[in-house]
């Protein structure tokens, strides 16, 4: 069965430091990976996705996220974070021809500190 | 234009009682999708609709949960007899199709609290 791991339920990082969120996904068939971010009491929203092509996925407020096949990941990075970033972070893997479902990991809740 | 939205927002109600959530989608929007998602967890897929068909229900969690989706447009989430551990938030998104790739559009959730 399809799985993803996010390592870290909580995340804390300094204003202006690197942030780095980890996903992880089992899939023995090439998968297609999203990122989406929730704001406190919002819905989620689309930060990024893979689909084919270019690894190296470029999404919205500055997040990129790169696919790597050999390690079976997909980690969400920020060079500089903003206190504005503070949200729930969700990777999302969709596999199957016909699987219409999204697999979500656990969530990893990003602080910065000022 | 206008996005997923929700209603209730949140819902208190007594262990027993059975409650409905109502999901409006974007217009448009063929593909909705129902979501629990309970503190600290990720979310738990329950049930898609394409149209006004759900072609799997196996995420509902128990006889108690049913849904429906009339016009093509909003749904409804009931739960029967509820339960403490049906406390959650539960989201509804919408898509233009079921396509693997294409982004699911949320809306901001209905917490459900049972006492």
């Amino acid at each position: 069965a399809q799985s993803v791991t996010q390592l870290g339920s909580h995340v804390s990082v300094s204003e202006g430091a690197l942030v780095l969120l980890r996903c992880n996904y089992s899939s023995s068939v090439p998968p297609y990976l999203f990122w989406y971010v929730q704001y406190p009491n919002q819905g989620l929203q689309l930060l990024l996705k893979y689909t084919t092509g270019a690894t190296l996925v470029k999404g919205i407020n500055g997040f990129e996220a790169e696919f790597k096949k050999s390690e079976t990941s997909f980690h969400l990075t920020k060079p500089s974070a903003h206190m504005s970033d503070a949200a729930e972070y969700f990777c999302a893997v969709s596999v199957g021809d016909s699987n219409y479902q999204l697999i979500w990991g656990a969530g990893t809740k990003l602080i910065i500190k000022p | 234009g206008a996005g997923v939205s929700q209603s209730p927002s949140n819902k208190v109600t007594e262990k027993g009682k059975d409650v409905e959530l109502r999901c409006d989608p974007i217009s448009g929007h063929t593909a909705l999708y129902w979501y629990r998602q309970s503190l600290g967890q990720g979310l738990e897929f329950l049930i898609y609709f394409q149209g006004n068909s759900a072609p799997d229900k196996s995420g509902l969690p128990s006889d108690r949960f049913s849904a429906e989706r009339t016009g093509g447009s909003v749904s409804t989430l009931t739960i029967q007899r509820t339960q403490q551990e049906d406390s959650a938030v539960y989201l509804c998104a919408s898509g233009p199709g079921l396509v693997r790739y294409n982004e699911q559009f949320f809306g901001p959730g209905t917490r459900l609290t049972v006492l």
